[in-house]
């Protein structure tokens, strides 16, 4: 079935530093929609960022991601890390495409920016 | 437009009781989503509905978890009966395909099984 993998369950960073969190996915579906949800302490689930297109990058807020389908890819980079940027990352994927759907959510990486 | 809305906030009860949480979705949206939330296993479906038909009804939560949609604007979600590790916030969420391809969710209900 449909699956989203993200490797990293905590990662730690301090402010300024880069930021990369991985996500990988699989599907049978050639068409894949995938998104960056962000969760900050207290607060719901929030869209940061959606894919629908091979090979572009999305932006938002500073943060972007690629849709890589050869790879099964979509990792959220942003290139300086700041103390808001602290909170809790779901990538998740939409098997049926335009018509979303339910989502498969990854385990999530929670984000620590230190000073 | 108002968001996703959620009742009660949050709910404390004793092993073995039947509690309803509630739910009010984005108007117009005919997504509607009931997720569980815990720091160990992240984000669980427990069921879809879509112009109110059920879609998918998460398989390891069907035989104390039941959720409804009485109309277009109403879902509720019944436990019964609860027990501790069923402690965890119980996160509703809607969208509308086609026009905003995301998931809108609500404030979430924080859930004490004693």
């Amino acid at each position: 079935g449909d699956s989203v993998t993200q490797t990293e369950g905590l990662v730690t960073l301090t402010e300024g530093l880069p930021v990369m969190l991985n996500c990988t996915y699989q599907t049978i579906y050639s068409n894949p929609f995938l998104f960056w949800y962000v969760q900050h302490l207290n607060e719901s689930p929030r869209l940061l960022l959606k894919s629908f297109t091979d090979n572009k990058r999305t932006e938002h807020q500073g943060f972007h991601a690629t849709l890589h389908k050869s790879s099964s890819s979509f990792h959220l980079q942003k290139s300086s890390a700041q103390l808001s940027d602290s909170a809790l990352y779901y990538c998740a994927l939409s098997d049926r495409g335009s018509a979303l759907g339910r989502l498969h959510f990854g385990a999530g990486t929670q984000l620590i920016v230190i000073p | 437009d108002a968001g996703v809305t959620q009742t009660p906030r949050h709910e404390v009860a004793e092993k073995g009781q039947t509690i309803i949480l509630k739910c009010e979705p984005v108007s117009g949206h005919n997504d509607l989503f009931w997720y569980r939330q815990t720091k160990i296993q992240g984000l669980e479906l427990l069921s879809y509905f879509r112009s109110k038909s059920l879609m998918e009804d998460g398989g390891a939560f069907k035989d104390r978890f039941k959720a409804e949609m009485l109309n277009s604007s109403f879902s509720t979600l019944k436990i019964q009966p609860t027990e501790p590790k069923d402690s965890a916030v119980y996160l509703c969420a809607s969208s509308r395909p086609g026009v905003a391809w995301e998931q809108f969710f609500g404030p979430g209900t924080r859930l004490t099984v004693l």
